[in-house]
């Protein structure tokens, strides 16, 4: 079974601030896909960045990277300039090589503000 | 990226009754899946609608209780059916891209918000 944990309930960071929002995860799988998603109150579910566990490189998109740590099965979030767009709930979600089970984080309510 | 509708997007009903999700998807994907979000908490996957056969579900999740049809490969439905109030949750589609590289990521609906009085 894999499992995803983010210990961080809520946040929040004065905009133009930078922000890290924590994930740590466990499986059994050499090879899968993690991912962080944002969930403003639209609900509307967002798919903010992806990384796969093969590539040493962490991923970048804009204001967003995170920070991978394999051997510690860490992958952190970073957003940078904070925006009071980015007010929202944040997932942290793992995908096994298989692709069928994406096993989601409890989520951490961010805040950002002004 | 695929772009996923959801119909109703949102529904008051009355316990002992049923109500049926519709997700349309604007291109052809491999898996659709239907999950439900509690009320301030994550999301947790109902089943896994496969195109041609019956749902896979998920532990906690039954066909009488949640049925799921799967008839082509860009549209699904969720049935929620004899409700309570219990079931007072968000319901939000899923679909994978096939292509992609195999990432494997999922592009979510807008969901649906149920509340059972």
């Amino acid at each position: 079974a894999q499992t995803v944990t983010q210990s961080q309930p809520e946040m929040s960071v004065q905009e133009a601030e930078t922000v890290t929002l924590s994930c740590t995860y466990d499986t059994s799988e050499n090879n899968y896909y993690l991912f962080w998603y944002k969930q403003p109150p639209s609900r509307q579910m967002i798919l903010v960045i992806r990384q796969e566990a093969y590539k040493q490189q962490n991923a970048t998109e804009n204001r967003f990277s995170v920070n991978f740590q394999k051997a510690a099965k860490s992958f952190s979030l970073k957003i940078s300039d904070s925006q009071l767009g980015d007010t929202a709930m944040y997932f942290c979600a793992l995908n096994n090589n298989a692709g069928n089970m994406l096993t989601f984080g409890g989520g951490t309510r961010l805040m950002v503000k002004p | 990226s695929a772009v996923i509708s959801q119909k109703p997007s949102r529904d008051i009903c009355q316990r002992g009754t049923s109500l049926t999700i519709q997700c349309q998807v604007d291109s052809q994907v491999t898996m659709m899946f239907w999950y439900r979000q509690q009320p301030g908490q994550s999301l947790t996957l109902i089943a896994t609608a496969n195109q041609g056969s019956e749902a896979t579900y998920e532990s906690g999740f039954v066909i009488d209780k949640f049925p799921i049809s799967r008839p082509n490969l860009t549209f699904s439905t969720l049935t929620v059916s004899n409700m309570s109030p219990e079931d007072s949750s968000i319901y939000l589609c899923s679909a994978r891209d096939s292509g992609t590289g195999g990432s494997y990521e999922q592009y979510f609906g807008p969901g649906t918000r149920l509340t059972v009085t």
